[in-house]
């Protein structure tokens, strides 16, 4: 069965430091894998997807994640974070948008 | 405006009363799909369809019903509804196939079963 790891509940980040989102994933064939925001009382937006081809994946508000199959992992990244980023964090994996599973978030805080 | 629409937005009801949560799109997708999003559990898929009459399973789909007899909407039926549904439902749609399209979700449906 597949699964989602997000191993951080909540991350606290200075404005203007820089980001890394932790997502580990189990998929018995080549995943498809996802980043989704949510801001707090919004819907999910798509950050970024990973379906095949290169494994740095550039999304949108400046995000990047790297797909790591050594690691089973897929983090999300950007380098310097704003005030606006502040919401929480889903990564998934699926075969398409079908059957996805997601994570369990990660609640982003910037602080001053 | 390519958009997923959901009704209602909020519903207070109590255990025991049908009720259907409606979901459209106007994008001639082919995939459609429910999730229930719950504190500290993420989201999880209800059910799920891949075209018009083929719905299949999610992750947990017990107590709903989906029927897809129109390739826009995608209902979701409680048909008795029960505390432990007490969640945000988010309807999704998309392209199949995976590739440069993207995927859009509803702006959720807030239900409370007293």
């Amino acid at each position: 069965a597949q699964s989602v790891t997000q191993p951080d509940i909540h991350i606290t980040v200075s404005e203007g430091a820089s980001l890394e989102l932790r997502c580990n994933y189990s998929y018995g064939a080549t995943p498809y894998l996802f980043w989704y925001v949510q801001s707090p009382g919004q819907g999910l937006q798509l950050l970024l997807k990973y379906f095949s081809g290169d494994t740095l994946v550039q999304g949108i508000k400046g995000f990047e994640a790297e797909f790591k199959r050594s690691q089973s992992s897929f983090n999300l990244r950007k380098p310097s974070v704003h005030w606006s980023d502040a919401a929480e964090y889903f990564c998934a994996v699926g075969s398409g948008y079908s059957t996805l599973t997601f994570g369990k978030g990660t609640m982003l805080l910037v602080s001053p | 405006e390519a958009q997923v629409t959901q009704n209602p937005r909020y519903l207070i009801t109590v255990t025991g009363k049908k009720l259907t949560v409606t979901c459209s799109q106007n994008m001639n997708h082919e995939y459609m799909s429910w999730y229930r999003q719950d504190p500290g559990l993420g989201l999880r898929q209800i059910y799920y369809s891949m075209n018009v009459e083929v719905t299949d399973k999610g992750d947990v789909p017990e107590g709903y019903k989906v029927s897809r007899k129109e390739k826009r909407n995608f209902p979701l039926i409680l048909e008795s509804p029960s505390p432990n549904q007490t969640s945000l439902y988010f309807c999704a749609s998309s392209l199949l196939g995976g590739g440069k399209e993207r995927q859009y979700f509803g702006p959720g449906t807030r239900l409370t079963v007293l």
